[in-house]
């Protein structure tokens, strides 16, 4: 497809377990973010790639959360010894500039996840 | 820190009646500000965007005016339609202190617009 493609779309876990979510972004889109929708509230930034470095990870919660992107294209975002208060939609996000004042984000439709 | 505060939802109004969804911004920059729409089972997507004070955004019928005087970014539509069921995210993009450019949200309005 052309879009953003978030796997898996719905992630049931149980407290205490690791998880790995996945994110193919648009095809030459060199920039990549992951941000966190929590019930009722906006997405929050986390993490953005420019290529295959992370850029800027100022979002990331604590050492817990983890991404890589190897070979700058399909992105991985890593959650060890998970929590309930984790359960939130996982956004990914591509975009062609980079760090831009443009804001055209592409997002996927998300991860959702659930621990229990 | 930045902030974007948006009228809370949900928002119900009849198929051709006037929108006004209104929003808020806090920053310490010169912002971008940007709607964005979720419509149900798709990921967000952008509705309009303006970069600088004074700028109107607009499209799919949507208007919002970048007033740097009130820091505000206030959506309209004129005659909504049953399609424009979603919900609506006001953000603004500004340079962080790492050096790049992010998104900030606000919480979202959901619009439902009965027949």
């Amino acid at each position: 497809g052309a879009g953003v493609s978030q796997t898996p779309s719905n992630k049931v876990t149980e407290k205490g377990k690791y998880v790995e979510l996945r994110c193919d972004p648009i095809s030459g889109h060199t920039a990549l973010y992951w941000y966190r929708q929590s019930l009722g509230q906006g997405p929050e930034f986390l993490i953005y790639f420019q290529g295959t470095g992370a850029a800027d990870d100022s979002g990331l919660p604590n050492d817990r959360f983890f991404a890589v992107r190897p070979e700058g294209s399909v992105s991985t975002l890593k959650i060890q010894r998970t929590e309930r208060g984790d359960s939130a939609v996982y956004l990914c996000a591509s975009s062609l500039e980079g760090a831009t004042n443009t804001g055209e984000l592409f997002f996927g439709e998300g991860s959702r996840l659930t621990v229990l | 820190g930045d902030s974007v505060t948006q009228m809370e939802g949900p928002v119900t109004l009849s198929e051709e009646a006037f929108l006004t969804i209104n929003c808020t911004y806090t920053a310490t920059g010169y912002p971008s500000l940007f709607w964005y729409v979720q419509y149900p089972g798709e990921g967000l997507q952008l509705l309009l965007k303006a970069t600088k004070a004074d700028d109107k955004g607009s499209n799919k019928g949507f208007e919002a005016t970048y007033r740097k005087e009130t820091t505000s970014f206030h959506l309209e539509k004129g005659s909504v339609q049953v399609s424009d069921s979603a919900v609506y995210f006001c953000a603004l993009s500004d340079l962080s202190g790492a050096g790049s450019y992010q998104l900030t949200f606000g919480k979202g309005t959901k619009l439902s617009v009965i027949p």
